[in-house]
């Protein structure tokens, strides 16, 4: 079975400072993993994907992401938050290429102060 | 060029009706996958079309809800004597093809609020 945990349902960071979104999955198969952003009346847009290709995934707007096996985590990360990336992030599982099935965890909404 | 579009935007109904919610995907996408998002929840899968492979229904909730696909494009989800609980956002992406190396583009949703 597949399943993702976002341990934080909620992340306030200030302007300027590292963003630590974490990520927990759970797969009996080797996994593709993404994340998706929501920006507030707008629709999911990808923001990057592990596909067992290299562990240090960059995305969009400085956003990157690390698949760690071992700890079975993908954790996205972001070196300086900026105002435009408050919205909420979507960390997503499913089973290799032959997946039909995208399971979401249940979102963290991050804040930027300014 | 046109993204995934969802009609309507909002729809409210009473509780016992039937209602049919659309999408339009991008064009030349032959995965369609649909999504129930719930507040305070992740998305929920209900249903991915595929070309012309039978749908995986696997993750429709009842049999009040069903899904079809015209074409290959257009898809229509229906859900059936409304029940307050089906109040959700109804999201819908496309994906130039199956698989889960594919990203899905998504549309911007349909609110349904069931009285």
């Amino acid at each position: 079975a597949q399943s993702v945990t976002q341990l934080d349902s909620h992340v306030s960071v200030s302007e300027g400072t590292p963003v630590l979104l974490r990520c927990n999955y759970s797969s009996s198969y080797s996994p593709s993993l993404f994340w998706y952003v929501q920006h507030p009346n707008k629709g999911l847009q990808l923001l990057l994907k592990y596909t067992s290709a290299a562990t240090l995934v960059k995305g969009i707007n400085g956003f990157e992401a690390e698949f760690k096996k071992s700890e079975t985590s993908f954790h996205l990360t972001k070196p300086s938050a900026h105002m435009s990336d408050a919205a909420e992030y979507f960390c997503v599982v499913t089973v290799g290429d032959t997946g039909n099935q995208f399971y979401f965890g249940t979102g963290t909404s991050l804040t930027v102060i300014p | 060029g046109a993204g995934v579009s969802q009609s309507p935007s909002n729809k409210v109904t009473e509780k016992g009706k039937d209602v049919e919610l659309r999408c339009d995907p991008i064009s030349g996408h032959t995965a369609l996958y649909w999504y129930r998002q719930s507040l305070g929840q992740g998305l929920e899968f209900l249903i991915y079309f595929q070309g012309n492979s039978a749908p995986d229904k696997s993750g429709l909730p009842s049999d009040r809800f069903s899904a079809e696909r015209t074409g290959g494009s257009v898809s229509t989800l229906t859900i059936q004597r409304t029940q307050q609980e089906d109040s959700a956002v109804y999201l819908c992406a496309s994906s130039p093809r199956g698989g889960g190396n594919n990203e899905q583009f998504f549309g911007p949703g349909t609110r349904l609020t069931v009285l």
